[in-house]
C-alpha cells in the first residue's frame, strides 16, 4: 500500500466549482505540505502544516485553503476554482523525529482541470 | 530573494556519464536536495548534501559548494531508464528545517 495517498487522482470542473483535493498518510509523520506543478516552473509550495494545530502560508497560497483535520490527513480546498488553477498538485510528508535531513515523501499527484 | 537554476532540458548517450548543474541564490542554506521524477509521477528522493563535497551513491553522486552556491548531479553509466526531470531543492535557514524551494527541474532525455 502508498505510504502517502492522494484523492482523487484525476479531476475536471468548472471555474467557480468549489474543489477539495484530499491528503492521506501512513507513514506517521507529523509534517505534511501541499504543492503544485506547473511546466516550467517546478514545485511551488502551497500551504504547509507542522503538526495538527498548525498552518503555514507557502509561496502562493491566494485562492488556496487548507485543513489539518489529523495527523494523517491534510486536505487543499479551492474555494472558487480558475482556470489558471489548472496543474499537478503533490502531497508529501516529512518526519521532524528523524534529526537531520528531514527528506519529503511525495503522493502520487491529483491532476486538476478547471474549464 | 530566493533563486535556483538548473538547464531545462539534457541530451546524453546510453552508457555514457552526465552532469546536472544547480547555482542557487536563498536568504538562507540548510541543505540541498535531488529529487528524480519520471513524467506524470511522484518526485523521488535521490541525494542530500549539507556540507562541502561529493556524496556517492552507487551510480548517481552530487557535489556543492556552499561558498560558489553551487551543486551538480553526476549520473554515470546511463540506462534508458534514467529519462526523467531532476529537480533541486533547497532548504532555506528555517527554525524548523522542513521548508524547501524548488528550481524548474532539468528534463533528461538519454538516447540509445
Amino acid at each position: 500500500d502508498a505510504d502517502v495517498t492522494q484523492t482523487p487522482r484525476n479531476r475536471i470542473t468548472k471555474t467557480g466549482k468549489r474543489i477539495m483535493l484530499e491528503c492521506s498518510q501512513t507513514k506517521g509523520h507529523d509534517r505534511m505540505y501541499w504543492y503544485r506543478q506547473d511546466p516550467g516552473l517546478g514545485l511551488r509550495l502551497i500551504y504547509y502544516s507542522f503538526d495538527v494545530k498548525d498552518i503555514n502560508k507557502g509561496e502562493i497560497s491566494d485562492g488556496y485553503s487548507v485543513s489539518r483535520q489529523a495527523q494523517a490527513k491534510f486536505s487543499l480546498s479551492l474555494e472558487s476554482a480558475i482556470p489558471n488553477q489548472t496543474a499537478l498538485y503533490f502531497c508529501a510528508t516529512s518526519d521532524s523525529a528523524l534529526a537531520g535531513i528531514y527528506e519529503q515523501f511525495f503522493g502520487p499527484g491529483t491532476r486538476l482541470t478547471v474549464l | 530573494g530566493q533563486n535556483i537554476d538548473q538547464p531545462t532540458e539534457m541530451t546524453a548517450t546510453e552508457g555514457a556519464i552526465v552532469q546536472i548543474n544547480c547555482t542557487y541564490q536563498t536568504s538562507g542554506f540548510n541543505g540541498l536536495f535531488w529529487y528524480q521524477q519520471h513524467a506524470g509521477e511522484a518526485p523521488t528522493f535521490l541525494s542530500y548534501n549539507v556540507l562541502d563535497g561529493l556524496e556517492e551513491k552507487g551510480r548517481f553522486s552530487s557535489f556543492l559548494s556552499r561558498s560558489k552556491g553551487y551543486s551538480y548531479l553526476l549520473l554515470k553509466e546511463l540506462q534508458m531508464k534514467d529519462s526523467a526531470s531532476y529537480l533541486c531543492a533547497v532548504r532555506d535557514q528555517d527554525n524548523q528545517g522542513g521548508k524547501l524551494i524548488f528550481g524548474q527541474g532539468t528534463e533528461l532525455s538519454v538516447k540509445p
